[in-house]
């Protein structure tokens, strides 16, 4: 596609809900990444997927977190259990190879809102 | 671990003139590269301008341009005649040349751009 695809645009859940985030990076780029941005904050790495090695997972916040990346394409974001401090804006992004000097091409973002 | 500071998290300039948003980060490496995103209303991230470390000379995109001190590790964003689009949320990244590392973000500056 144009651009990187994120849906929903907008999620509300009630608490101990699970929900999924989907991603849909632009067609041939091989590198796709999730960040989550908090009110007030930067943007917080999650988890890395670089074409069919394994994914640096280094950044998910706990196991109720997991991605994954089906056919190299499209990216799927769970969150079990829902808590209110998950609630944010999680944002998707890809880019060409590792992304080294190209920098990335991100979503526009999956509100999530856990009441 | 590499860290990106923000120190101001609020700025205002007047339409048309010229306003410096400041970034500091520490790292241990010589070789990187570093980055200006905007993120409008839209919350889509958008590239602005990106320097790779190993260059002195300070990357311009049109009225945006950096002042890189190397030494002092500060990445400072000009923005020069300053538009009512400009106005935006400006974060500072930085990310290791290896392809795979993921962007390590500030906590942004709010840019609000007065008529």
């Amino acid at each position: 596609g144009a651009g990187v695809s994120q849906s929903p645009s907008n999620k509300v859940t009630e608490k101990g809900k699970d929900v999924e985030l989907r991603c849909d990076p632009i067609s041939g780029h091989t590198a796709l990444y999730w960040y989550r941005q908090s009110l007030g904050q930067g943007l917080e790495f999650l988890i890395y997927f670089q074409g069919n090695s394994a994914p640096d997972k280094s950044g998910l916040p706990s196991d109720r977190f997991s991605a994954e990346r089906t056919g190299g394409s499209v990216s799927t974001l769970t969150i079990q259990r829902t808590q209110q401090e998950d609630s944010a804006v999680y944002l998707c992004a890809s880019s060409l190879a590792g992304g080294t000097n190209y920098g990335y091409t991100f979503g526009s973002g999956t509100r999530l809102t856990v009441v | 671990a590499q860290t990106v500071t923000q120190s101001q998290p609020e700025m205002s300039v007047q339409e048309a003139e010229t306003v410096t948003l400041s970034c500091t980060y520490d790292t241990s490496e010589s070789d990187y590269y570093l980055f200006w995103y905007k993120q409008p209303p839209s919350r889509q991230m958008i590239l602005v301008i990106r320097q790779e470390a190993y260059k002195q000379q300070n990357a311009t995109e049109n009225r945006f341009s950096v002042n890189f001190q190397k030494a002092a590790k500060s990445f400072s964003l000009k923005i020069s005649d300053s538009q009512l689009g400009d106005a935006a949320m400006y974060f500072c990244a930085y990310r290791l040349p290896s392809g795979n590392t993921p962007l390590v973000f500030g906590k942004g500056t709010r840019l609000s751009v007065i008529a």
